[in-house]
């Protein structure tokens, strides 16, 4: 299965809102995981099961998904969250999209 | 708590081989399956392997880019998972890290802090 993610850089600012999107190949039911990963450091968590938001994480991050298109929105963008975002499928083994890198503009 | 943590990564000559090893605490170590996933320099997340829960049969699937090359074992009485390198290129040059499922799913809270392979002559 490949994952398809876009855009691969977001030139944004505090307080915008933020749409990454990643296309399955096939069907994958609702079997995506988004994480977060800063430099240095492992992939955190964010959404699994394409929009159950994991514990701990701000509400202004969702998840939503129609057919094979899966989104992560960042609502009102806040300094901690310039970073990069991965889409992980593992409905059949496991792939990562190619990720988006959400930088200042 | 859970902790897992990676060790074993180091410069090595292309073709040889390394054995990576992530141990774990904080959990029934046996209960879930395990994976290996790593990230070149400047680069993506790239799934490895994983190997299963032992009740599940141990099994283990690999990506299309290691497969015949890299070997994923268990050792439950130790909590740890290996991660067995062979025939290694230069192109494996990545951090490797280890992550535990989510109960019977493969995604992943736990990961480990990552160890640098770095395969260069």
């Amino acid at each position: 299965i490949q994952m398809t993610q876009s855009p691969s850089t977001l030139s944004v600012s505090v307080g915008d809102r933020v749409t990454i999107t990643c296309r399955a190949s096939q069907s994958i039911t609702s079997s995506l995981a988004w994480y977060q990963q800063k430099p240095g450091k492992a992939p955190k968590l964010l959404i699994y099961k394409a929009s159950g938001l994991e514990s701990g994480v701000p509400s202004r991050f969702s998840g939503s998904a129609s057919g094979t298109e899966f989104t992560l929105t960042i609502n009102s963008l806040q300094p901690d969250d310039f970073a990069t975002y991965y889409c992980q499928q593992y409905h059949n083994l496991v792939t990562f999209g190619g990720g988006t890198k959400v930088e200042i503009k | 708590e859970v902790q897992l943590v990676e060790s074993g990564g180091d410069l090595v000559q292309p073709g040889r081989s390394l054995r990576l090893s992530c141990t774990t605490s904080g959990f029934t170590f046996g209960d879930y399956g395990m994976t290996w996933v790593r990230q070149a320099p400047g680069k993506g997340l790239e799934w490895v392997g994983f190997i299963r829960s032992t009740p599940s049969g141990g099994t283990t699937e690999y990506g299309a880019s290691v497969i015949g090359r890299f070997t994923i074992s268990r050792d439950d009485s130790k909590s740890v998972a290996y991660l067995q390198m062979n025939s290694l290129k230069t192109e494996d040059t990545a951090v490797y890290y280890c992550n535990r499922w989510h109960g019977s799913v493969s995604y992943s809270y736990f990961w480990g802090q990552g160890t640098l392979v770095t395969v260069s002559s």
